[in-house]
């Protein structure tokens, strides 16, 4: 079945650092790709997504590029802040008669000044 | 405008009692969706609803889970004779459509826990 594999955390960083949290998906489809994120007391919100092959969703300086070739959405930062502390999960969705979201384990991030 | 909503957001209830939580999609949305989501853990998909009828509910663990949405808006997940492995943060999405773009917006949970 379809599914989503993350690289297990925690990933900590130090301020201004680069960052790279690995997605890997397992599908039977086209899905679309989504990344989510967790703030601390928050609830889960949606980061950034693409919906086809080669497509790159962005959003507060993060990026990932949707490729079918090696079935990844990795998720990178140029530079992090302690602000973007948080748990991120990496989901993928068909829409239609299933449009359940399918989500990998979620990553935290923990960032030090 | 107002968020998805979720009530309670903390219930606490002995094994074998009946709960019912409730969600509150944001107006307009048409779909909505149960999650659950166990420590440590990404949600898992329980049911959507698309408008008034459960499109999908091939994640609902077991009979004992059952959800409605009578009127196309709010929705209640039940959950008759909870067990200790029922303890979870139940969430609750909704989005504007059903098409693979679309954003699903989640309320920020349940947190049941059944002693």
């Amino acid at each position: 079945g379809d599914s989503v594999t993350q690289m297990e955390g925690p990933v900590t960083l130090s301020e201004e650092a680069f960052l790279t949290i690995n997605c890997t998906y397992t599908a039977t489809g086209y899905p679309s790709l989504f990344w989510y994120v967790q703030y601390p007391g928050e609830g889960l919100q949606l980061l950034l997504k693409a919906t086809k092959a080669d497509d790159k969703g962005s959003n507060k300086g993060f990026e990932a590029t949707y490729r079918k070739e090696t079935t990844s959405f990795h998720l990178e930062k140029g530079s992090v802040q302690v602000s973007d502390s948080a748990v991120y999960f990496c989901a993928l969705s068909y829409g239609g008669a299933t449009n359940k979201l399918i989500f990998g384990t979620g990553t935290l991030l923990a960032v030090q000044p | 405008g107002a968020g998805v909503s979720q009530t309670p957001s903390n219930k606490v209830t002995e094994k074998g009692k009946y709960v019912e939580l409730r969600c509150d999609p944001i107006s307009g949305h048409t779909a909505l969706y149960w999650y659950r989501q166990s420590l440590g853990q990404g949600p898992e998909f329980l049911i959507y609803f698309q408008g008034t009828g459960a499109a999908d509910d091939s994640g609902l663990p077991n009979d004992r889970f059952f959800a409605v949405r009578p009127e196309g808006s709010v929705s209640t997940l039940k959950i008759q004779r909870t067990e200790r492995g029922d303890s979870a943060v139940y969430l609750c999405a909704s989005s504007l459509g059903q098409g693979a773009w679309e954003t699903q917006y989640f309320g920020p949970g349940t947190r049941l826990l059944v002693l």
